[in-house]
């Protein structure tokens, strides 16, 4: 079946800069985004990669490896407000979603 | 690259009343969309593809009644929640195919259905 693997919970410091990695089986790939979720609130949109490289977006960047299975999620400038759960998702060949279990970012002051 | 717009971003809407969400494919022709919805802390799952000019296949629990369709042109397909109650409440994404090499898919930005 599907293995989607990132961190469970990260810390960082206000300001500073934070990757959060997220591997995927390669088989029947057909795209990967980044969402983002606080507590209790809907998703939101990040990301989607679909091609190899780097999509910046503001504070936001998203790489791609399709060959390595691998993308991250480049927050820079830190903001409090940051402090969320951040989700992978694949999209695979039946064009189903495969989640990530998140990644809860706690950031500091 | 390829642009997936999706409308409204959020909306509210009173029980019994029917709402529609559009998707729109900006700068190619989408022979194929997904659409997916996610309630609150579950993931994120397939309701529906379209294909332009026929009818959608559902996946299964899915009802086609209620979550109707319409794919009438290669740049637009529309979700329209019909008689909605507050547990369709729910975050709904719709992605397009491209057709061309690779069938690349690009996903819309979804939308946050609230029904009070």
């Amino acid at each position: 079946g599907q293995n989607i693997d990132q961190p469970t919970e990260m810390t960082a410091t206000e300001g500073a800069i934070v990757q959060i990695n997220c591997t995927y089986q390669t088989s029947g790939f057909n795209g990967l985004f980044w969402y983002q979720q606080h507590a209790g609130e809907a998703p939101t949109f990040l990301s989607y990669n679909v091609l190899d490289g780097l999509e910046e977006k503001g504070r936001f960047s998203s790489f791609l490896s399709r060959s390595k299975g691998y993308s991250y999620l480049l927050l820079k400038e830190l903001q409090m407000k940051d402090s969320a759960s951040y989700l992978c998702a694949e999209v695979d060949s039946n064009y189903q979603l495969i989640w990530g279990a998140g990644t809860k970012l706690i950031i500091k002051p | 690259g390829a642009v997936v717009s999706q409308h409204p971003s959020w909306v509210i809407c009173k029980s019994g009343t029917s709402v529609k969400i559009e998707c729109r494919s900006l700068d190619f022709q989408a022979t194929t969309m997904f659409w997916y919805r996610q309630f609150p802390k579950q993931s994120l799952m397939l309701m529906a593809t379209s294909n332009e000019g026929s009818k959608a296949t559902y996946e299964q629990g899915v009802e086609k009644d209620k979550f109707l369709i319409n794919h009438a042109s290669l740049t637009l397909s529309t979700l329209t929640v019909t008689s909605a109650h507050p547990e369709d409440s729910s975050f709904y994404i719709c992605s397009a195919r491209t057709g061309r090499s690779g069938n690349t898919i690009y996903f819309g930005e979804g939308s946050w259905l609230t029904v009070v």
